[in-house]
């Protein structure tokens, strides 16, 4: 079963639209932890965001925010007033403590910001 | 900043040929890991290592295997490329459960 589920394979949005890419997760574990990464045209993974288990407040950073709700096994990332350079493959991974840290990924979500 | 280096960018290699994928690591981090990248299927984990010449398999370990050696180096191995396995190989590495780093991953073309 796939543990981390990103259900939009592609969104395309026009420059200034904010816009909410959704990652659902799944574990048995009680402690665990999230992440988001960016993945530009250049291939390089880049880390966005990491969140354990224990901490739900919501985080904004700059233009980016990230809703973790557990009980929901939701966590997802809003770019606010999006840019073309925010045009990229988003990740959306889970790391669990039983299983010795390896990080689980969802399949991303391709974003298109349109000028 | 952590720097996670993948030998080569591109490589085309031929069928049943061995290949070697390197990746060295600078901050000391006990974890690293392999990963393959296939459009629509994302990341899946082939191998992990979480110390020297300690190995474990992640979700697609079949014709691969790994090598560590020393901390800092983890190398992919295909023991006899086969063109199924064409595709994007990530490499990355941490310490306990914080976030991975990533290099720039490796283009592999098999033909």
């Amino acid at each position: 079963a796939q543990k981390v589920t990103q259900a939009q394979t592609e969104i395309s949005v026009v420059e200034k639209e904010d816009v909410t890419l959704d990652c659902v997760y799944e574990t048995r574990d009680t402690t665990y932890y999230l992440f988001w990464y960016k993945q530009p045209p250049s291939g390089e993974l880049v880390f966005l965001i990491r969140r354990n288990s224990f901490d739900e407040q919501n985080e904004i950073s700059g233009r980016y925010s990230w809703n973790f709700q557990k009980s929901t096994s939701s966590f997802n990332f809003t770019i606010t007033a999006s840019q073309v350079v925010d045009s990229a493959v988003y990740f959306c991974a889970l790391s669990e403590q039983y299983t010795g840290n390896q990080f689980y990924f969802g399949t991303g979500t391709s974003l298109t910001v349109i000028p | 900043d952590v720097k996670v280096t993948q030998s080569s960018r591109y490589l085309v290699k031929r069928t049943g040929e061995k290949v070697f994928l390197e990746c060295v690591q600078d901050m000391d981090h006990e974890n690293m890991f392999w990963y393959r990248q296939d459009p629509g299927l994302g990341l899946r984990l082939i191998y992990f290592s979480y110390d020297v010449k300690m190995k474990e398999k992640g979700d697609i370990p079949e014709g691969y295997s790994v090598s560590r050696e020393k901390k800092e180096r983890f190398s992919l191995i295909l023991e006899s490329a086969s063109t199924n396995q064409t595709s994007m190989y990530l490499c990355a590495s941490n310490i306990y459960d914080t976030e991975a780093f990533f290099g720039q991953g490796t283009r592999l073309t098999v033909v």
